[in-house]
């Protein structure tokens, strides 16, 4: 149990495009998802956490206008780069929480590797 | 602010070797402790978990326990196998708003 899928697996588009990535938890509901992004052989670092039915609360430095992200159901959360560019090439990946408390384990997608030429 | 610090690696053993990896972290309030395993080209599984002080967390042979008083979650396997070839992430949870963060994690590869 406890399965989240993220989808793309990896992408490559060209600089200037818009991607979108969607996680989605398949046999639970997650009341609060997480995006990560991890650059190589670093940690992950936590971009934003999302409620599900409200904004999304982003950490210090990222940019909400560049990194849409929206949680309009109990299933499934989506991260939009807005007008990619190199420097936006990473490992992203989510992670969906089901309700409970704060110890509560996240489960995690297997990432999404995008590729900005 | 909280933080965790692993060892560097990559750490490489011999298959049946007993590993090691070090963990200590700096918190406000009484974290939770974690430790993460990725395999290449996948995101993160929980591998165990401490919630209080002198809690042992184990699972699939390794083992960690909680220490205060050396701030520290070290992960131990007694004998490790080229399936545990992976990245190893420890990380801490505080707060109500349950923000994991994470070290900067340790590559594990074990050979024959």
């Amino acid at each position: 149990g406890a399965v989240v899928s993220q989808h793309p697996s990896w992408v490559i588009c060209k600089s200037g495009t818009s991607v979108k990535i969607e996680c989605r938890s398949l046999d639970f509901q997650a009341t609060t998802m997480f995006w990560y992004r991890q650059f190589p052989k670093q940690s992950l670092m936590l971009m934003a956490t999302s409620n599900e039915g409200s904004k999304a609360t982003y950490e210090q430095g990222v940019e909400k206008d560049k990194f849409l992200i929206n949680h309009a159901s109990l299933t499934l959360s989506t991260l939009t780069v807005t007008s990619a560019h190199p420097e936006d090439s990473s490992f992203y990946i989510c992670s969906a929480r089901e309700g409970g408390t704060r110890l509560t384990p996240q489960h995690f997608g297997d990432g999404t590797r995008l590729s900005i030429l | 602010g909280n933080s965790v610090t692993q060892m560097e690696g990559p750490v490489t053993l011999s298959e049946e070797a007993f590993l090691t990896i070090n963990c200590t972290y700096t918190a406000t309030g009484y974290p939770s402790l974690f430790w993460y395993v990725q395999y290449p080209g996948e995101g993160l599984q929980l591998l165990l978990k401490a919630t209080k002080a002198d809690d042992k967390g184990s699972n699939k042979g390794f083992e960690a326990t909680y220490r205060k008083e050396t701030t520290s979650f070290h992960l131990e396997k007694g004998s490790v196998q080229v399936s545990d070839s992976a990245v190893y992430f420890c990380a801490l949870l505080t707060g109500t708003a349950s923000k994991l963060t994470f070290g900067t994690g340790t590559r594990l590869q074990v050979t024959l």
